[in-house]
């Protein structure tokens, strides 16, 4: 059992399209981390939160703690943002984390 | 440098081998965590740390030994290398506790067991 879902598992999206990315969980959370993992294999962190909505630039986090549901938003998509981008999840029982298996998004110019 | 270090970045090993995967961080973050990503199954934690000599297991933390002395170290052992340990690993730390605190990731070591 997957206790955190993502979709979709690929995406194909012209420059400038708005693009919009999935991730529901079936545990309880302290928090919900996005990370984004580049074709050479580098991960970075690019929001952790645990109600409401974050934005940094052209990036935007939300999440809906009652209906377990987060949603990673780009605007104004480039080429630059092509990577794998993953949901990770905090369960609030334990220390562990459990993680998506990614969405893979291309974007084309 | 600055940041979060992993050593070596690829390795080869035979089955039965015992191996050491290090991780190292400048930042004095009091969390470390050593995850495996399989394709199909995503990241996956086999470890974490609290603190210098405060470690726990993850969802999958068998054939497997974790070790810290130091603040700044957490090696990964794998005691008697197998097949299904070929994966790619990746160490991270963090300043907060639990799932509070963005992550910080190292590059990543590539191990292919024979």
């Amino acid at each position: 059992k997957n206790e955190v879902e993502q979709s979709p598992q690929n995406l194909t999206a012209q420059e400038g399209e708005f693009i919009t990315i999935n991730c529901s969980y079936s545990v309880g959370i302290s928090a919900l981390h996005w990370l984004q993992q580049h074709p050479g294999g580098g991960i970075v962190s690019l929001f952790m939160l645990s109600s409401g909505k974050k934005k940094h630039g052209r990036l935007i986090a939300t999440i809906n703690i009652q209906e377990k549901h987060s949603s990673l938003h780009i605007t104004a998509s480039h080429p630059r943002d092509s990577a794998v981008y993953i949901c990770a999840v905090h369960r609030n029982t334990g220390n562990q984390f459990y993680f998506g298996t990614g969405t893979s998004l291309t974007v084309i110019p | 440098d600055a940041g979060i270090t992993q050593s070596p970045r690829y390795k080869i090993t035979e089955t039965g081998r015992q191996v050491t995967l290090m991780c190292h961080q400048t930042w004095s973050h009091s969390y470390m965590f050593w995850y495996r990503q399989d394709l199909g199954h995503g990241l996956r934690l086999i470890y974490y740390s609290a603190a210098a000599d405060i470690t726990d297991k993850g969802e999958v933390p068998d054939g497997y030994v974790v070790s810290r002395s130091k603040t700044e170290n957490f090696p990964l052992t794998l005691e008697s290398a197998t097949r299904s340990q070929t994966s790619v690993y990746f160490c991270a730390s963090s300043g907060l506790a639990g799932g509070s605190g963005e992550q910080y990731f190292g590059p990543g070591t590539r191990l292919t067991v024979t």
